[in-house]
């Protein structure tokens, strides 16, 4: 089946510092990709989501200068966390989608855990 | 707007026997309904899926669920659980028609005692 791959897996950061993930689609082209936040024992909440070669869409309360998206191919995304804070320590996870409906399965990265101390 | 409802934050149940975890749903138009498993530090895997086809879903290990809307209930069962479906489960629905993300359940912790 469809992969999709995160890197780092886990990174620890001092405050302040700014953090990248990359989200990779490894076998397909992903039409969105989506990024998502989990607290501990806590659902998914979705941060933005990311269409190749146009800005990415912020939920409500995410703040789009603090949560850099870059979509710079079909299988590339990238999260950076700027200016990082220990209230930004989450698990971040990101998901890749073929094609446009509804339908179309989501298929997720196995998660990225930033630790900010 | 669409969400879901998943009761109960831990399930426990025994080797062998039935698991059910449960999702209600609530939607404005008909919806797509997803089931996902997270094993500990690692993503999310799809188990199955509603697309308006048939109500009773089968999906991978076991897993089934059944789409009632009678009941805007989209429960998942398994009639024999293994110690290796321990992990957290998610209920999702599709936001509406079109290119849209997920929205997901609080999540069902599932233990299996030997």
């Amino acid at each position: 089946g469809a992969v999709v791959s995160q890197h780092p897996s886990w990174v620890i950061c001092k405050s302040g510092t700014s953090v990248k993930i990359e989200c990779r689609s490894l076998d397909f082209q992903a039409t969105t990709m989506f990024w998502y936040r989990q607290f501990p024992k806590q659902s998914l909440m979705l941060m933005a989501t990311s269409n190749e070669g146009s800005k990415a869409t912020y939920e409500q309360g995410v703040e789009k200068d603090k949560f850099l998206i870059n979509h710079a191919s079909l299988t590339l995304s990238t999260l950076t966390v700027t200016s990082a804070h220990p209230e930004d320590s989450s698990f971040y996870i990101c998901s890749a989608k073929v094609g446009a409906r509804s339908t179309d399965t989501q298929y997720f990265g196995p998660g990225t855990r930033l630790t900010v101390l | 707007a669409q969400s879901v409802t998943q009761l109960g934050s831990h399930v426990s149940v025994s080797e062998g026997a039935l698991v059910l975890l449960r999702c209600n749903y609530s939607s404005s138009v008909p919806p797509y309904l997803f089931w996902y498993v997270q094993y500990p530090n690692q993503g999310l895997q799809l188990l199955l899926k509603y697309t308006s086809a048939a109500t009773l879903v089968k999906g991978i290990n076991g897993f089934e669920a059944e789409f009632k809307k009678s009941e805007t209930s989209f429960h998942l069962t398994k009639p024999s659980a293994h110690m290796s479906d321990a992990a957290e489960y998610f209920c999702a629905v599709s936001r509406n028609s079109g290119n849209t993300p997920l929205v997901f359940g609080k999540g069902t912790r599932l233990s299996v005692i030997a």
